[in-house]
C-alpha cells in the first residue's frame, strides 16, 4: 500500500509568482486536506477535496485555491506569492465518509524571496 | 482563543522518565489526533481516539470526552522521542475542518 506523497519536497519562489504543489493520496482513500505550517506554528487548515468538490475551507484567501483529479491526486496552487506564505504545506488523505482519520504526506517547504 | 491549547510547550526529560503531554479543545470533536513531527520533517499521526485508552508500545493516550480532555505518555522515555507532539482535533459542529495544538517540543536527554 502507497503512502501520501507530494511533491516537490523543496521549492524557491519570488513574492508575486504562482506555485503549484501537488499530493498523491493513499491507494483507496477519496478525501485529501491541505495544511499550511508556518516556522514554530501549528498547522493551519486550508481546505479539504472530497470527490473532486471543495468539501470545507479554512481562512485563507482566494489565492489559495485546489483541484482534485479523479484518480484522487490534488493540487493546491498559490497565486501572487507573499513573504508570510513560506511554510511547510502538507496535504493528508483520509478514507471514503472518514474526514477525521487522516494520514499525512511529507510536505513540501515552500520559501518564497 | 484557540480552539485547541496544549501544555507544556516546551518539556526537557531525561531519558527513563515518565513524560505526559496534556490538550485541552473547546469544540464538540468527532476524533482527536496526536500527531509527532520531527524536525524539518512531515507529521505522523501516533494515535486517533473518540474514546477511552490506546496504547501502543511505550506510549499511551486517553481522552475524557465529557471534560475535553486528552493526555499523551511517554513511559521509559528516550532520546529518540525527542519531536514535536500535536494534538489535534476533527471538528464536528463547526464545519469539518481540523483544528492543531501549538505543539510540545519535547526534548530528552541521555
Amino acid at each position: 500500500e502507497t503512502g501520501v506523497t507530494q511533491s516537490p519536497t523543496h521549492l524557491i519562489k519570488t513574492r508575486g509568482q504562482q506555485v503549484t504543489l501537488r499530493c498523491s493520496s493513499q491507494s483507496g482513500h477519496n478525501t485529501v486536506s491541505w495544511y499550511q505550517q508556518a516556522l514554530g506554528q501549528g498547522p493551519q487548515f486550508i481546505f479539504q477535496y472530497y470527490r473532486e468538490e471543495e468539501n470545507g475551507r479554512g481562512n485563507f484567501p482566494p489565492r489559495f485555491s485546489g483541484l482534485q483529479f479523479p484518480n484522487y491526486s490534488s493540487e493546491l496552487n498559490v497565486n501572487a506569492l507573499e513573504l508570510d506564505d513560506s511554510a511547510l504545506y502538507l496535504c493528508a488523505s483520509s478514507p471514503s465518509g472518514r474526514f477525521y482519520e487522516q494520514y499525512f504526506g511529507p510536505g513540501t517547504r515552500l520559501t518564497v524571496t | 482563543k484557540n480552539e485547541v491549547e496544549q501544555s507544556p510547550q516546551n518539556l526537557t526529560a531525561q531519558e527513563g522518565e515518565f513524560i505526559t503531554i496534556n490538550c485541552s479543545y473547546s469544540v464538540g470533536i468527532s476524533a482527536l489526533h496526536w500527531l509527532q513531527q520531527h524536525p524539518g520533517g512531515g507529521i505522523v499521526s501516533l494515535f486517533m481516539l473518540s474514546s477511552g485508552k490506546k496504547k501502543h508500545g511505550r506510549l499511551i493516550a486517553t481522552i475524557n470526552i465529557q471534560e475535553k480532555h486528552s493526555s499523551l505518555h511517554i513511559t521509559a522515555s528516550h532520546p529518540r522521542d525527542s519531536a514535536v507532539y500535536i494534538c489535534a482535533v476533527w471538528a464536528r459542529d463547526t464545519g469539518n475542518q481540523f483544528y492543531f495544538g501549538t505543539g510540545t517540543s519535547l526534548t530528552v536527554i541521555p
